[in-house]
């Protein structure tokens, strides 16, 4: 069955940089477009990045633009988040999920991670 | 940029009873990227409707979805105890802001 396990959360000071991978199984991970979504302690959702199946395009939330990078390597089955220049505001369990489209992008999320809790502390 | 809002925020009701929650788009979206995720306390979410009313795989059919335009439905027929969770609707990049339904 799909499988998304995600790592590499932690405790970073403001202004640091985290990077978050997300190794997927169970399906051919090189034909789906890719998210991750964040929650804040005890708040809604969030909606951060996408990277298209191939890598071509990703899109990112104004909140997070010029600071974060998503990517992919579809030989190793894994996604990416390259956080740098953190706030306290980017506290949050950080959760990637899949779009169930393929080629074509859906913007749902199906299906999602456990999650990875980042805080942002001093 | 579109913003959804649900009502009620929290919605207190019984086992056996039906539940209907509402998601408002600050303008006409389009039906085909409307989505409904189910959250339990410390679980991921979960994907329970995707184009308004198309139910996700192994999702039970007491749920069901409608809506077109700027307003959109979740209705949940008849609660079992596993459905008492955080609802949260969805277009593109933008969530609402949950409905809880908790056991009266």
């Amino acid at each position: 069955q799909v499988q998304l396990v995600e790592s590499g959360g932690g405790v970073v000071q403001p202004g640091g940089s985290l990077r978050l991978s997300c190794a997927a199984s169970g399906f051919t991970f090189s034909s789906y477009g890719m998210h991750w979504v964040r929650q804040a302690p005890g708040k809604g959702l969030e909606w951060v990045a996408f990277i298209r199946y191939d890598g071509s395009n990703k899109y990112y939330a104004d909140s997070v633009k010029g600071r974060f990078t998503i990517s992919r390597d579809n030989s190793k089955n894994t996604l990416y988040l390259q956080m740098n220049s953190l706030r306290a505001e980017d506290t949050a369990v950080y959760y990637c999920a899949k779009d169930p489209g393929g080629v074509v992008t859906t913007y749902w999320f199906d299906p999602w991670g456990q999650g990875t809790l980042v805080t942002v502390s001093s | 940029e579109i913003v959804l809002t649900q009502s009620p925020g929290t919605l207190s009701l019984s086992p056996g009873e039906r539940a209907t929650l509402s998601c408002r788009a600050s303008q006409s979206v389009s039906s085909s990227y409307l989505a409904w995720y189910q959250q339990k306390p410390g679980q991921a979410p979960r994907l329970l409707i995707y184009g308004a009313s198309s139910r996700a795989t192994g999702i039970p059919d007491r749920f069901s979805g409608s809506g077109s335009g700027t307003d959109f439905t979740l209705t949940i027929s008849r609660l079992e105890p596993e459905d008492f969770a955080v609802y949260y609707c969805q277009q593109y990049g933008t969530f609402g802001p949950g409905t809880k339904v908790d056991i009266k």
